[in-house]
């Protein structure tokens, strides 16, 4: 089955600074990678995702970036603000027929100073 | 995406009782699923929630442990039994189309038990 890394487990960054999330996927037939935001006591929340068909989407001052020959996909936030704390997931899709499927990474913790 | 709800919130449970765990979409919704997140840790899928048939169990879960319903397309429950404190965790219900893979989560029912 699909496994999924992430790094790193936690991130600290000052208010302003950029930060990147890396994840690898072992499932060649994924095609769907979402990432999560999740503060505390809160469910995760949908930030953004990206198909295998794209390589970048951005969104305000998220982006997403894909390498399907390396497998391997990362999150960029940029000029970023201390609301911005919390716990990011990546996650990949199953692919093939396995509609609904995700597994995710082992989670990030980002601290944002100001 | 569709509004979810899980009740109950939080609940602290005494071992060898059991706890059902509600979750309602706002609108009828193709995929429901269930996933565990123990403390400090990541997703992972517990189970598909179909309707009008069994639930579909991911490896490590077991019908007998957490039995799962979904009577119509805006509702499905979890049942926890026979509760250890290792059941202590993070219980989260999703929505997806299946179509696209796209996922929401509800807001987690914590469980202790003690």
């Amino acid at each position: 089955g699909e496994n999924v890394e992430q790094h790193p487990s936690t991130l600290s960054v000052q208010e302003g600074d950029s930060a990147v999330i890396k994840c690898t996927y072992s499932d060649s037939a994924s095609n769907y990678f979402p990432w999560y935001k999740q503060e505390l006591g809160k469910g995760p929340q949908l930030i953004i995702d990206i198909r295998s068909n794209v390589g970048e989407k951005k969104d305000q001052r998220i982006a997403v970036t894909l390498n399907k020959t390396a497998k391997h996909f990362s999150l960029h936030i940029t000029e970023t603000q201390p609301e911005d704390s919390a716990v990011y997931f990546c996650a990949a899709n199953a692919g093939g027929t396995s509609y609904g499927k995700l597994t995710f990474g082992q989670g990030t913790i980002l601290t944002v100073h100001p | 995406s569709a509004v979810i709800s899980q009740k109950p919130s939080r609940d602290i449970c005494q071992r060898g009782t059991s706890l059902t765990i509600q979750c309602q979409v706002d609108s009828q919704v193709t995929m429901m699923f269930w996933y565990r997140q123990q403390p400090g840790q990541s997703l992972t899928l517990i189970a598909t929630a179909n309707q009008g048939s069994e639930a579909t169990y991911e490896s490590g879960f077991v019908i007998d442990k957490f039995p799962i319903s979904r009577p119509n397309l805006t509702f499905s429950t979890l049942t926890v039994s026979n509760m250890s404190p290792e059941d202590s965790s993070i219980y989260l219900c999703s929505e997806g189309t299946g179509a696209t893979d796209t996922q929401y989560f509800g807001p987690g029912t914590r469980l202790t038990v003690l």
